[in-house]
């Protein structure tokens, strides 16, 4: 069975500055998408990044990117110039080959101080 | 804009009552998903489904049922509510021709059973 793991489950930073959360995961398959979704107190889940497995170049939007590295099964996100908005749960979610599934991390909980 | 509505935010019920939990999506989606959501664990698949009156289990489905009649609409039914279905109940939805299969989610249902 396919898993994944959320080593932090609760991170924070200063507003401004930078963060990384960590996301590994466990597979045979060599195709697959992996996704972080972001879901802010009492607020609905949202898609933030997506990437494809078989791209080497990392993903970015904006002030978000990943780190992809296919071979240690690691798929961390980084978060730039925080900022207040940027609090919330966040959530690896890797959709394995063939599969509409997705399969969630443990979730790690981000604070950003002012 | 995509949406997708659960019926209730909160909803609070007695062991072993019946339980109907609905989620509706106006995006002419073909898969929809219920999830479970406790704290430590992520998110857990209850049930899904690829297609109306189509349903499969996922990796907790004890316990529930699911219906689709309609292809907006996908209900969860606790048939006899227990304490330890207290929960978070999130329902999604995704799109089958993209190869992406990012899911939009639903604000969630938060089920005291008592």
């Amino acid at each position: 069975a396919q898993t994944v793991t959320q080593s932090q489950p609760e991170m924070s930073v200063q507003e401004a500055e930078t963060v990384t959360l960590s996301c590994t995961y466990d597979t045979s398959e060599s195709d697959y998408y992996l996704f972080w979704y972001k879901q802010p107190p009492s607020r609905q889940m949202i898609l933030v990044i997506r990437q494809e497995a078989y791209k080497q170049q990392n993903a970015t939007e904006n002030r978000f990117s990943v780190n992809f590295q296919k071979a240690a099964k690691s798929f961390s996100l980084k978060i730039s110039d925080s900022q207040l908005g940027d609090a919330a749960m966040y959530f690896c979610a890797p959709s394995f080959q063939g599969a509409q599934k997705l399969v969630f991390g443990q979730g790690t909980r981000l604070t950003i101080n002012p | 804009d995509v949406k997708v509505t659960q019926s209730s935010r909160y909803l609070v019920k007695r062991t072993g009552e019946k339980v109907f939990l609905e989620c509706v999506q106006d995006m002419d989606h073909e898969n929809m998903f219920w999830y479970r959501q406790d704290p430590g664990l992520g998110l857990r698949l209850i049930y899904f489904s690829y297609d109306v009156k189509m349903k499969e289990k996922g990796d907790i489905p004890e316990g529930y049922s699911v219906s689709r009649e309609k292809k907006e609409r996908f209900s969860l039914i606790l048939e006899s509510a227990s304490t330890n279905q207290t929960s978070m109940y999130l329902c999604a939805s995704s799109y089958s021709g993209t190869i992406y299969y990012e899911q939009y989610f639903g604000p969630g249902t938060r089920l005291t059973v008592t």
